[in-house]
């Protein structure tokens, strides 16, 4: 079943701008990632944020976690069209070595050169 | 490092044959690997989990025998569609967890795009 929901669904900004996406997730957790799509592809890991986190950066990256809230933000600072991509978040409950992530719908971006 | 490699990455196949799927972990061990399927603009489905010389772990409603998974060795696991079907076409993901870098992230095959006619 989904865990994790995103919105909006879709996003289509100018470069330069900053994108920001939203997860909501209905369980407990042990952390929070977040993934990059290309079309046609595989996934590629972003970030991730423990439950005990509430905001991580990497580069042009930076994710929140609000636990009481249940859900999580992304937001990319100073887009680039080669930005442009599906974003997922996914929630990992246990965090072992069999932890299964479960995946949102996703967020369509759409970065305007 | 942590490269995954999904083969093959498109398959066109007459409906009633089986298909095989391989995910290689290239530079690592893997202690799990799932398979997922996604259809178009839609979310990644968890098919099942496997573990190296162990029986799969299939998701609710996911048919063992028509998905066969064999995860032989720490760096290879294959999917097999069996007598495939219109329906069964799908664009199915491999990941995997490198027990060398703990138990967080996965890392994704490029995906394989299977069409049945």
């Amino acid at each position: 079943s989904q865990q994790g929901e995103e919105d909006p669904q879709a996003l289509s900004i100018q470069e330069g701008e900053n994108a920001t996406m939203n997860c909501s997730y209905k369980t407990s957790i042990n952390n929070l990632q977040w993934y990059r799509q290309n079309s046609g592809r595989g996934l590629v890991h972003l970030i991730l944020i423990r439950s005990n986190e509430r905001e991580k950066h990497s580069g042009r990256l930076r994710v929140t976690l609000d636990t009481s809230k249940k859900s999580s933000s992304l937001l990319i600072t100073a887009s680039r069209a080669a930005d442009t991509a599906s974003y997922f978040c996914a929630t990992d409950a246990d965090g072992g070595a069999n932890s299964k992530l479960t995946f949102g719908k996703g967020i369509t971006l759409s970065v305007r050169p | 490092g942590a490269v995954v490699s999904q083969h093959p990455s498109r398959v066109i196949c007459k409906s009633g044959t089986s298909v095989k799927i391989e995910c290689r972990s290239l530079d690592f061990q893997a202690t799990t690997m799932f398979w997922y399927r996604q259809f178009p603009k839609q979310s990644l489905m968890l098919m099942a989990t496997s573990n190296e010389g162990s029986k799969a772990t299939y998701e609710q409603g996911v048919e063992k025998d028509k998905f066969l998974i064999n995860h032989a060795s720490l760096t290879l696991s294959t999917l097999t569609v069996t007598s495939a079907h219109p329906e069964d076409s799908s664009f199915y993901i491999c990941s995997a967890r490198d027990r060398g870098r703990g138990n967080e992230k996965l890392f994704f095959g490029s995906g394989t795009q299977l069409s049945v006619l």
